[in-house]
């Protein structure tokens, strides 16, 4: 099965500081990536994805995310936070080739912004 | 965009009795849903991958008996946890896959807790 690694579990900034969330998965295969970012008492929403094409993805709100085949990651960035970026962030992992699509999620990064 | 609704949002039961959770999509047609499971500061753990009109796939190690699935429309799948005990409380999460399989939506989730 497929494990899904977030190694920050929570990360602490300042606001214009910037971020990096690491997220590192098992899968030797093609992979599918997504970011999922949930706020305070809200579902789960989607910040970017990838399929395949140019590894830098541009996302929602700022984020972006870069794919590294050799690595086996899928970190995501934003050049500066901001106080409302305060969420738990979730690394998810889907393998290309798979009918039933489930996801594989990490445990989640939890980033708080200090204004 | 894609909306699913999850009620009720929040629920406490008796040990013993049994809760029913559904998972709605608002405006698109889901042939497949997953139900997730989430302890604290822990990852979106998948119980079942429901197909609409199909028996659903359990995970490993998941009671197929106590937690009943059910995707009887395109629109609507639902968990029932039965004969619920303590050890059940939990955070549980239903999301819906997109037509075409890009993406998911996710519910909002329901905080189930058992006295």
């Amino acid at each position: 099965a497929q494990s899904v690694s977030q190694h920050n579990h929570h990360v602490i900034l300042s606001e214009a500081a910037s971020l990096e969330l690491g997220c590192n998965y098992s899968y030797g295969g093609t992979v599918n990536l997504f970011w999922y970012v949930q706020y305070p008492g809200q579902h789960l929403q989607l910040l970017l994805k990838y399929f395949s094409g140019d590894p830098l993805v541009k996302g929602i709100k700022g984020f972006e995310a870069e794919f590294i085949k050799s690595k086996f990651s899928f970190n995501l960035r934003k050049p500066s936070v901001q106080w409302s970026d305060t969420a738990e962030y979730f690394c998810a992992v889907r393998e290309g080739s798979s009918t039933l699509g489930r996801l594989y999620f990490g445990r989640g990064t939890q980033l708080t912004v200090w204004p | 965009g894609a909306v699913v609704s999850q009620h009720p949002s929040w629920v406490i039961c008796k040990s013993g009795t049994s809760v029913k959770i559904e998972c709605r999509s608002l405006d698109f047609q889901a042939t497949t849903m997953f139900w997730y499971r989430q302890f604290p500061k822990q990852s979106l753990m998948l119980m079942a991958t429901s197909n609409e009109g199909s028996k659903a796939t359990y995970e490993q190690g998941v009671e197929k008996d106590k937690f009943l699935i059910n995707h009887a429309s395109l629109t609507l799948s639902t968990l029932t946890v039965t004969s619920a005990h303590p050890e059940d409380s939990s955070f549980y999460i239903c999301s819906a896959r997109e037509a075409g399989g890009g993406g998911y939506t996710f519910g909002s989730g329901t905080r189930l807790t058992v006295v």
